[in-house]
């Protein structure tokens, strides 16, 4: 059963913490991704990975920055939270390998900055 | 150029009804389709995905439709169920170093027993 794993399912932080959303997959995919999920928006790229050490931003990346030391792992850094970073916050990862570009989600981080 | 809008935002059906939900993309250099489902407190899982060299697919109750000269696809659901009231993305993919998926802002469908 594939899997991707955010470390937490709620968070809730103060504004000006410096925060750490953890994501693993263990289908060594190369693609891994961070979304932020809200009402009426649907989902917006923060950051991509296509391969260790490598990023490139998304959509929406003010704000935040990501560190991907390991094929397994992709981690969103909030540098000094905001109360507009209250969020539910998605991990995604696909393969390149494959045609079949089906990106397979975690169960999501809810973050509330207060 | 990179959106893809998704319509309607809200959709009600009585069981037994036909669900429609459409999407229209503008960048060409989109070359995959899919849609996800969510249910609440889940990540989004691929329900199914079209490539644009065919005009549709069908798996089970669900199909897609795609008309690639208007750049709008859209999704079926025949014989709506309760279980299937959940939040739809719509998405579109392009290979840039990586391949980068653009979604919808998502429909949710509710189904009425």
């Amino acid at each position: 059963d594939v899997k991707v794993t955010q470390s937490s399912r709620y968070l809730v932080k103060r504004t000006g913490e410096k925060v750490f959303l953890e994501c693993v997959q263990d289908m060594d995919h190369e693609n891994m991704f961070w979304y932020r999920q809200d009402p009426g928006l649907g989902l917006r790229l923060i950051y991509f990975s296509y391969d260790v050490k490598m990023k490139e931003k998304g959509d929406i990346p003010e704000g935040y920055s990501v560190s991907r030391e390991k094929k397994e792992r992709f981690s969103l850094i909030l540098e000094s939270a905001s109360t507009n970073q209250t969020s539910m916050y998605l991990c995604a990862s696909s393969s390149y390998r494959v045609a079949n570009t089906e990106a397979f989600f975690g169960q999501g981080t809810r973050l509330t900055v207060v | 150029q990179q959106q893809v809008k998704q319509s309607p935002q809200s959709l009600i059906v009585q069981k037994g009804g036909i669900s429609i939900i459409n999407c229209a993309y503008e960048n060409t250099a989109f070359d995959y389709f899919p849609w996800y489902q969510q249910f609440p407190g889940k990540g989004p899982a691929l329900l199914i995905a079209i490539r644009p060299d065919v005009s549709e697919k069908k798996e089970g109750r669900f199909t897609i439709s795609f008309n690639k000269s208007a750049k709008q696809f859209s999704l079926h659901i025949m014989d709506s169920q309760p279980g299937d009231s959940a939040t739809y993305f719509c998405a579109a993919s392009y290979y840039t170093g990586g391949f980068k998926t653009i979604f919808g802002a998502g429909t949710r469908l509710f189904v009425k027993a």
